[in-house]
């Protein structure tokens, strides 16, 4: 079974808008990252945030953490039609030895 | 740099036929990976490896096997192909086994069985 979950599956919004994402998971984490596929491409690393951090940022990206309810969100702002992508999150467990697991993906459409 | 690279980018197989994707990095990663991409669902791990002459199960091993002979290649063999495996399949590394560390991904191969 998969460890993240995304929601939503999909999201439609108008460039300059804000994009919400969220990702729950269900053991104990080391770190969470979130990673962006555009379509037909491999996964392109995003950000990295610890099981220690509450929030970080990284240019128009906003990841935030809440261990005790086991989420995640990652927030684009002022969206433009080239974040056009599917986002996952991925998950590194506390005895995972670098491995990771991934959720489903919420697919991101920015229309101009 | 090239990354990591995948070949072939597109194969057909016929139900029974064996093939073998490579996978390459030049970044001198011990980790690497390989996963599979289907409709709807995220990645799922098939095999890992944690340094040359080494490799381990991941999620879904079974119809999959895998050999890292060289630090800097990492190939996935399918010795019967069967339609379920028609997928897309990602090869992945990373520096260390640390989580901390980001995977850095090939483009994809899309396997379709018939």
């Amino acid at each position: 079974s998969q460890q993240g979950e995304e929601d939503p599956q999909a999201l439609s919004i108008q460039e300059g808008e804000n994009a919400t994402m969220n990702c729950s998971y269900k053991t104990s984490i080391n770190n969470l990252q979130w990673y962006r596929q555009n379509s037909g491409r491999g996964l392109v690393h995003l950000i990295l945030i610890r099981s220690n951090e509450r929030e970080k940022h990284s240019g128009r990206l906003r990841v935030t953490l809440d261990t005790s309810k086991k989420s995640s969100s990652l927030l684009i702002t002022a969206s433009r039609a080239a974040d056009t992508a599917s986002y996952f999150c991925a998950t590194a467990g506390t005895d995972s030895w670098g491995k990771f697991q991934f959720g489903a993906g919420t697919q991101v459409v920015v229309t101009p | 740099n090239a990354g990591v690279t995948q070949t072939p980018k597109f194969r057909v197989l016929k139900t029974g036929q064996s093939m073998t994707l490579l996978c390459a990095q030049d970044m001198n990663h011990e980790y690497m990976y390989w996963y599979r991409q289907d409709p709807g669902m995220g990645l799922r791990l098939i095999h890992y490896s944690v340094g040359e002459g080494t490799t381990a199960k991941g999620e879904v091993p079974d119809g999959y096997n895998v050999s890292r002979l060289k630090k800097q290649n990492f190939l996935l063999g399918l010795e019967s192909a069967a339609p379920s495996q028609t997928s897309v399949y990602f090869c992945a590394s990373s520096y260390s086994p640390g989580a901390d560390n980001e995977q850095f991904f090939g483009p994809g191969t899309r396997l379709t069985v018939l």
